[in-house]
């Protein structure tokens, strides 16, 4: 069974700090990882998704990474700003039709 | 629509009545997936179908919990005699495909059972 852990399970950082947000799933065979933010009273807003052929995928500020060997993906987030305060998720797809499993997220704060 | 459309946004119920929560996907999104989010928990995975047909309900707590999706669009999530234990905010994805698509997320229906 896929189970995925996300580290820290909250951060604050002041505005303008690069920071790096860590998910670790325990089977390596993935089709692909997405990342996701959650702002309170919301439902998730799909960020990147990285496909199991890929290294990294970048949006804006955002660059995510993925090394299935050691079960692990970053989300790093340059030059943070007040509007990135939220909760990124981190999600494992197994294969093609399967459901994600998900972490329990990362509660960021970003400080003006 | 623009986006995933979930309703009600809020819903009150006593213990034992039933209830049915409603998503409408993205036009053309063939895959839905109903997840439950629990205070302070992670998201636990309910059921995902293809189509009309769901090739996995293995998340549902109970037989008290069912799914259907009708005409490969709107899909309504029933809990009969419902428990406090089920109070928890239900979100609705759908994505182009089973495959490598991101998944588009409603807002969810905050379920409070009294």
């Amino acid at each position: 069974k896929q189970e995925v852990t996300q580290i820290p399970a909250a951060l604050s950082v002041p505005e303008g700090e690069n920071l790096v947000l860590n998910c670790s799933f325990t089977d390596s065979a993935i089709y692909n990882l997405q990342w996701f933010r959650q702002d309170p009273g919301k439902g998730l807003t799909s960020l990147l998704l990285i496909q199991s052929s890929q290294r990294e995928q970048t949006s804006g500020r955002l660059n995510a990474s993925l090394d299935k060997s050691s079960g692990r993906s970053t989300l790093y987030i340059a030059a943070s700003q007040p509007g990135d305060s939220a909760t990124y998720l981190c999600a494992a797809k197994e294969t093609s039709g399967s459901r994600l499993t998900f972490g329990e997220g990362t509660q960021l704060t970003v400080n003006p | 629509g623009a986006g995933v459309s979930q309703s009600p946004s809020n819903k009150v119920t006593e213990k034992g009545k039933d209830v049915e929560l409603r998503c409408d996907p993205i036009s053309g999104h063939t895959a839905l997936y109903w997840y439950r989010q629990s205070l302070g928990q992670g998201l636990e995975f309910l059921i995902y179908f293809q189509g009309n047909s769901a090739p996995d309900k293995s998340g549902l707590p109970s037989d008290r919990f069912s799914a259907e999706r009708t005409g490969g669009s709107v899909s309504t999530l029933t809990i009969q005699r419902t428990q406090q234990e089920d109070s928890a905010v239900y979100l609705c994805a759908s994505s182009l495909t089973t495959g490598g698509s991101p998944l588009h997320f409603g807002n969810g229906t905050r379920l409070t059972v009294t």
